[in-house]
């Protein structure tokens, strides 16, 4: 069964410090990868995926992301965090196969300490 | 402007009382989802839609249903709701999801449920 761990519930950062938030996913099959970011009181919103191609995906809002296969993972990363940055981060996964069903991690709470 | 809109946002029911939330996409797109957030849960997905008249079961889909009837709606049914529905949920869309083809979801506002 397919699966992705968001192994921190929350990151704090400094301002303009560098920011990683983690995600490591299980799958058979190659996988489709997204971030998403969420603000409070609303939905959801695409930062980047992952397809195939380039192992570093470049996003919204200065967001990248390196997928790597060997650790299954897929960490979101920007050199250098705002306070505006401050959000709920989902990662998310689905195999390429028959069955559709994406599934999220449990989400990052990031906060950017001014 | 390109949305997706739920309706309501809010809403505080009573057990057993049918409700209905409806969601609606002015996008064209092909696939359209529904979602429930919990705290320490993170996003499940209850059931989508690949396609006008094509629903599937998702991770958590009891004690709700789901029709496709047109492309741009995909309304969320609670027949019987529950204390244990009280959520926030979720509708997404995305121009398309099958195969290789596959697109970012686009969300909804969210609608605040709660059943008493």
């Amino acid at each position: 069964a397919q699966s992705v761990a968001q192994p921190e519930d929350q990151v704090n950062v400094a301002e303009g410090n560098p920011l990683t938030v983690k995600c490591t996913y299980s799958v058979s099959g190659n996988p489709y990868l997204f971030w998403y970011v969420q603000y409070p009181n609303r939905g959801l919103q695409f930062l980047l995926k992952y397809i195939t191609g380039d192992n570093l995906v470049k996003g919204s809002y200065g967001f990248e992301a390196e997928f790597n296969k060997s650790q299954t993972s897929f960490h979101l990363k920007k050199p250098s965090a705002l306070v505006s940055d401050s959000a709920l981060y989902f990662c998310a996964v689905r195999a390429l196969n028959r069955d559709d069903k994406i599934i999220f991690g449990k989400g990052t709470r990031l906060h950017i300490l001014p | 402007e390109a949305q997706v809109t739920q309706n309501p946002r809010y809403l505080i029911t009573v057990t057993g009382k049918k409700l209905t939330v409806t969601c609606s996409q002015n996008m064209n797109h092909e696939y359209m989802s529904w979602y429930r957030q919990d705290p320490g849960l993170g996003l499940r997905q209850i059931y989508y839609s690949m396609n006008v008249e094509v629903t599937d079961k998702g991770d958590v889909p009891e004690g709700y249903k789901v029709s496709r009837k047109e492309k741009r709606n995909f309304p969320l049914i609670l027949e019987s709701p529950s204390p244990n529905q009280t959520s926030l949920y979720f509708c997404a869309s995305s121009l398309s999801y099958s195969g290789s083809r596959v697109n970012e979801q686009f969300f909804g506002p969210g609608t605040r449920l709660t059943v008493l």
